[in-house]
């Protein structure tokens, strides 16, 4: 097992709800990478965070936003659901600086109805 | 831009024979090349990278790949398929611009074995 682990498994909301998923990174990671995967497609890069900061982002909307803990845990939140968030939601965590592969955790499956 | 392709939607092997899953890239710079795997409603486990080194690359599960700079490939190979190998196959490659790790992946292959 990796150790990242992710909540809730599944959810179900609204278009125009707010969503947080919550990721826990593996233990002595430091970064966190949250990626958006289609069905049928593969993960697409949302941003990462190191050391509490973003450090990079890909090409969602500002809507998408995040935050990294001091305990390295960390959060994805999504404002203004759209039925086109519908997706695996999946938090990885690495050790940037040591390491490059990322450890994935099982995901989060949102269904925007 | 930077990119990875896997140019198989599905990959059909008989248990025991030799399996190959394609994957080629394109980036600027020397790439870091990553094979993922995933079981239906599950995340991403992590099979093996290359970085630098040795072309041949030896990952979990008895899965090596092949990393072929003038072909700017990196296929996936197993010497003998199990039935338990089913399973969704993505390759990725570490963003080298601005972007902290990302890691930009291909469309997956969907590998069957059969008994």
């Amino acid at each position: 097992e990796t150790g990242v682990t992710q909540s809730p498994t599944h959810l179900i909301k609204t278009r125009g709800q707010q969503v947080t998923l919550r990721c826990s990174s593996q233990s002595g990671h430091n970064t966190v990478s949250w990626y958006q995967q289609a069905l049928g497609q593969g993960p697409q890069f949302i941003f990462q965070y190191y050391r509490e900061e973003e450090n990079g982002r890909g090409n969602f909307p500002p809507r998408f936003s995040g935050l990294q803990f001091p305990n390295y845990s960390s959060e994805l939140n999504v404002n203004a659901l759209e039925l086109d968030d519908s997706a695996l939601y999946l938090c990885a965590s690495s050790f940037e600086g040591y390491s490059y592969e990322q450890y994935f955790g099982p995901g989060t499956r949102l269904t925007v109805t | 831009a930077q990119s990875v392709a896997q140019p198989e939607d599905q990959v059909n092997v008989a248990e025991g024979n030799p399996l190959t899953v394609k994957c080629t890239y394109s980036v600027s710079g020397n790439p870091y090349l990553f094979w993922y795997v995933q079981y239906p409603n599950r995340g991403l486990q992590f099979l093996l990278k290359y970085i630098t080194g040795d072309n041949l690359v030896k990952g979990s599960y008895g899965f090596e790949a092949e990393f072929n700079k003038s072909q700017t490939s990196f296929h996936l190979k197993k010497p003998s398929a199990l039935v338990s190998d089913s399973a969704l196959y993505f390759c990725a490659v570490r963003d080298t611009g601005n972007q902290g790790g990302k890691l930009i992946f291909g469309q997956g292959t969907e590998l069957s074995v059969k008994p």
